[in-house]
């Protein structure tokens, strides 16, 4: 069975650009989180969408934003690029909501900004 | 030795020893935590899970300890092998309603043959 799978694995822009990431949970799971892991730091929440809606979101400015499609896949979009924007972005998929079903992990986009 | 600066605390040992990891939670409210090992290049994966109504879970070659009086979780790694060698992140749902992990910084393990 395939894992949570991200596109694209690298992904460099420039600063003001706007940037898409996709992430593909495992088949049946309906919640999927994003994080983002920056250089030498922890994984920091953005977004959490379970069947299409929006269920919580991190710290992070109104650029970041997102949505969850029909067949539970997932975008992340970054709008006005900025240089510290430049991190891992992983997504993560569950069966529930964590706490009561494991989080699988995808191997993450890095996103350079320039 | 263990160090912390700038830069990940980093945790070294030999191959064999046994190796213990620690972290500070934030929020005496948490009751599910988690750890997970983020290898070179990967997303983290799940390696052992402690909900607040317990002190101690033990899996293959691991064992967790969490004292709630001083939010501290550990993670016990038996018999260290240079496939452990790892970053290690432990994390904590402040919500369970809301289903929002938080992380720690992290402890890089770097285990030498």
């Amino acid at each position: 069975e395939a894992g949570v799978t991200q596109s694209p694995t690298h992904l460099i822009k420039t600063r003001g650009q706007q940037a898409t990431l996709r992430c593909s949970p495992i088949s049946g799971h309906t919640s999927v989180y994003w994080y983002q892991q920056a250089l030498g730091l922890g994984l920091q929440f953005l977004l959490w969408y379970d069947e299409g809606e929006e269920r919580n979101r991190g710290n992070f400015p109104p650029r970041f934003s997102g949505r969850q499609f029909p067949n539970y896949s997932s975008e992340l979009n970054v709008n006005a690029l900025e240089l510290e924007d430049s991190a891992l972005y992983l997504c993560a998929s569950s069966l529930g909501t964590v706490g009561d079903a494991e989080a699988f992990f995808g191997q993450g986009t890095r996103l350079t900004v320039v | 030795g263990e160090s912390v600066g700038l830069h990940l605390p980093t945790l070294s040992v030999q191959e064999g020893d046994n190796s213990i990891i620690n972290c500070a939670y934030s929020n005496s409210a948490s009751d599910y935590f988690i750890w997970y090992k983020q290898e070179s290049g990967k997303g983290p994966q799940f390696i052992i899970d402690i909900r607040s109504n317990m002190d101690k879970r033990q899996g293959q070659r691991v064992t967790v300890l969490l004292n709630k009086t001083v939010k501290h979780l550990s993670l016990q790694i038996a018999a260290t092998q240079p496939g452990d060698s790892a970053v290690y992140f432990c994390a904590e749902i402040l919500n369970s309603g809301y289903s929002t992990l938080t992380f720690g910084k992290g402890t890089m393990l770097l285990v030498s043959p």
